[in-house]
């Protein structure tokens, strides 16, 4: 069955860095495209970014452009989030999440991680 | 960039009961590319619908999606223990994704 974990959250100083990683089983990880997706506490779902299957293509939330960068590792089965110039606002549990469409993306979702805590605080 | 209002805030009902939630975007979502997931206190999103009416694999056909343009709705024919949740539309028809503020089904 599909599996996401992900790892790497913690507690990180304001401007500081964090690197999430999600590891995936139980699917074809180099076929579908995959998702960060983050919740501030009691808050809402927000979509922070995406990445196509080959890693060709990538999309962020205005919220983290230019701070954020999403990657994966096909022959790892592993999706990132690489977090820079973080802010108190970035504090939330990150989802990754995968993507419906095979090789063509739907932008929406059928399977998520546990979610990793990231708070920022000095 | 299209923002999803959703309605009621909280929703108070018993079980058996019908639940009718509202999620309303400033702009039309085209194709009526929309998608509504369950959450539950602890634990990751759940998909239910997606394309505003399909029902996601396995979910149970209390769970049903309406709507077009700009007005969307789902429906719990008989609300089940399990279905107290909080419930997300979502819209991919535009970037950038984005999610409803969510409603609440709570027991009454």
């Amino acid at each position: 069955q599909v599996q996401l974990v992900e790892s790497g959250g913690g507690v990180v100083q304001p401007g500081g860095s964090l690197r999430l990683s999600c590891a995936a089983s139980g699917f074809t990880f180099s076929s579908y495209g995959m998702h960060w997706v983050r919740q501030a506490p009691g808050k809402g779902l927000e979509w922070v970014a995406f990445i196509r299957y080959d890693g060709s293509n990538k999309y962020y939330a205005d919220s983290v452009k230019g701070r954020f960068t999403i990657s994966r590792d096909n022959s790892k089965n592993t999706l990132y989030l690489q977090m820079n110039s973080l802010r108190a606002e970035d504090t939330a549990v990150y989802y990754c999440a995968k993507d419906l469409g095979l090789y063509d993306a739907k932008y929406y979702f059928d399977y998520w991680g546990q979610g990793t805590l990231v708070t920022v605080s000095s | 960039e299209i923002v999803l209002t959703q309605s009621p805030g909280t929703l108070s009902l018993s079980p058996g009961e019908r639940a009718t939630l509202s999620c309303r975007a400033s702009q039309s979502v085209s194709s009526s590319y929309l998608a509504w997931y369950q959450q539950k206190p602890g634990q990751a999103p759940r998909l239910l619908i997606y394309g505003a009416s399909s029902r996601a694999t396995g979910i149970p056909d209390r769970f049903s999606g309406s709507g077009s343009g700009t007005d969307f709705t789902l429906t719990i024919s008989r609300l089940e223990p399990e279905d107290f949740a909080v419930y997300y539309c979502q819209q991919y028809g535009s970037s950038p994704l984005a999610f409803g503020q969510g409603t609440k089904v709570e027991i009454k």
